[in-house]
């Protein structure tokens, strides 16, 4: 059964450019949530995706976007790359936690290292 | 808003010393708390967690952590390190009872825990 995937490992990328990110969930989960964790930080929430649709967003500029497919894999898209977006990506999966009526562990990928120049 | 806050950002350890990170949160409503742990080179790992009943949790590799709500607190301890813990721990929380707040999970900044031989 495999985990959480994630593609690619690591990303070089200079200011003002586009980057795409995957996300495989882990099988049998239906939704994906996104962090960006900066060098010494913890990671923080950009946003998660079930059925589909952008069901929650923590403070994130427009510049990040995401995208669900009918297989529940997931990417995330940032625009206009800053030097500060420079960080680990983190996809979790889960359960929609309406569905169970409890809180729904998520499980992490590897992450994705964005460098941004 | 929910914040989650580590009073350590690194600490350093001999082989079976005894083990505790702090963690406070804040937030007024009923919350679900984490302990996770990223070894290095490896994804995050759910260490134990909190929902309700018993304060004290015990999670993987011998670690437990303590709920103390009238001090929003759910410190991780160990009683006796090992070389194998050495890795980054955080501290995470997570909103109930609310169907706008999902599953999404608001993390501390993290200790970077060095545990001597």
């Amino acid at each position: 059964d495999a985990g959480v995937t994630q593609s690619p490992t690591h990303l070089i990328k200079t200011r003002g450019q586009q980057v795409t990110l995957r996300c495989s969930p882990k099988s049998g989960h239906d939704t994906v949530s996104w962090y960006q964790q900066a060098l010494g930080q913890g990671p923080q929430f950009i946003f998660q995706y079930y059925e589909e649709e952008e069901r929650q967003r923590g403070n994130f500029p427009d510049r990040f976007s995401g995208h669900q497919f009918p297989n529940y894999s997931s990417e995330l898209n940032v625009n206009a790359l800053l030097l500060g977006d420079s960080a680990l990506y983190l996809c979790a999966s889960s359960l929609f936690w309406q569905k169970w009526s409890s809180y729904n562990e998520q499980f992490f990928g590897p992450g994705t290292r964005l460098t941004v120049l | 808003a929910q914040s989650v806050s580590q009073h350590n950002h690194h600490v350093i350890l001999s082989e079976a010393a005894s083990l505790e990170l702090g963690c406070n949160y804040s937030y007024g409503g009923t919350v679900n708390l984490f302990w996770y742990v990223q070894y290095p080179g490896q994804h995050l790992q759910l260490l134990l967690k909190y929902f309700s009943g018993d304060p004290l949790v015990k999670g993987i590799k011998g670690f437990e952590a303590e709920f103390i709500k009238s001090k929003f607190s759910f410190n991780l301890r160990k009683p006796s390190v090992q070389w194998s813990d050495t890795a980054e721990y955080f501290c995470a929380a997570a909103v109930t009872g609310n169907n706008n707040a999902g599953n999404m999970l608001t993390f501390g900044g993290g200790t970077r825990l060095m545990v001597k031989p």
